[in-house]
């Protein structure tokens, strides 16, 4: 059973402060490490799919690092909006084509 | 340039009967998968499609579900015989290649199914 573990399952953060969370997955047969924002009542937005171990990827205030040799991913939000209030899921692919989930990091931006 | 769509949004079964949920994958997309949110848990694995064949479906219970996507038209999973048990939020989603160069795989909104 693949284990995908996110923590801290859930997190308050002043407006303003930055923080970061972690994903942690099998270090064995890596394909590629999805990460998703998902807000209440809409679909998971893509934000970042990751490769190659060393990985860096940036999308506005947002980034994700990866290190496929000890299983684990880290997603930090620099200077957290109230609009950053989202569960963030990531995601191990493996078997070539399916995704396990993580339970998410549940993110609220306190104004 | 629409998401994947899904519908309905929410359905209402009774035991013992059937449910079916659609999915129009993103334009141009050929690839298909199906996950389900039971509550308290992660997004899980059901299938993964092609158009007309089911790739992967290792992830789905042997009895009372199925899933297709034919050449024209929709992706439909459809569960027979509902139970309590199978009430879940369904997610769709797609991507225009294999997912294993890592191609980015775009979810829709998810289909509530509630079983009373």
């Amino acid at each position: 059973i693949l284990n995908v573990e996110q923590s801290p399952q859930s997190l308050h953060v002043q407006e303003g402060d930055s923080t970061n969370f972690t994903c942690s997955f099998p270090s064995s047969n890596f394909y590629a490490l999805h990460w998703y924002r998902w807000e209440t009542a809409k679909s998971p937005e893509a934000l970042f799919v990751m490769t190659l171990n060393g990985d860096e990827k940036k999308k506005g205030r947002i980034s994700a690092t990866l290190n496929t040799k000890e299983g684990y991913s880290y997603l930090y939000i620099k200077g957290s909006q109230p609009e950053d209030s989202a569960t963030y899921l990531c995601a191990f692919l493996y078997g070539n084509n399916r995704l396990a989930f993580g339970k998410g990091n549940q993110v609220v931006v306190i104004p | 340039n629409a998401g994947v769509m899904q519908n309905p949004r929410h359905l209402v079964r009774r035991r013992g009967q059937e449910a079916r949920l659609r999915c129009s994958p993103m334009k141009g997309h050929s690839h298909v998968y199906w996950y389900r949110q039971l509550p308290e848990e992660g997004l899980k694995f059901m299938v993964y499609l092609q158009k007309e064949n089911i790739i992967d479906e290792s992830g789905m219970p042997k009895e009372r579900f199925s899933a297709e996507f034919p050449k024209e038209g929709p992706s439909i999973l459809r569960i027979q015989q509902v139970v309590r048990g199978d009430s879940a939020a369904y997610f769709c989603a797609s991507s225009s290649m294999d997912p294993r160069p890592g191609n980015t795989i775009y979810f829709g909104e998810g289909s509530w199914l509630t079983v009373v």
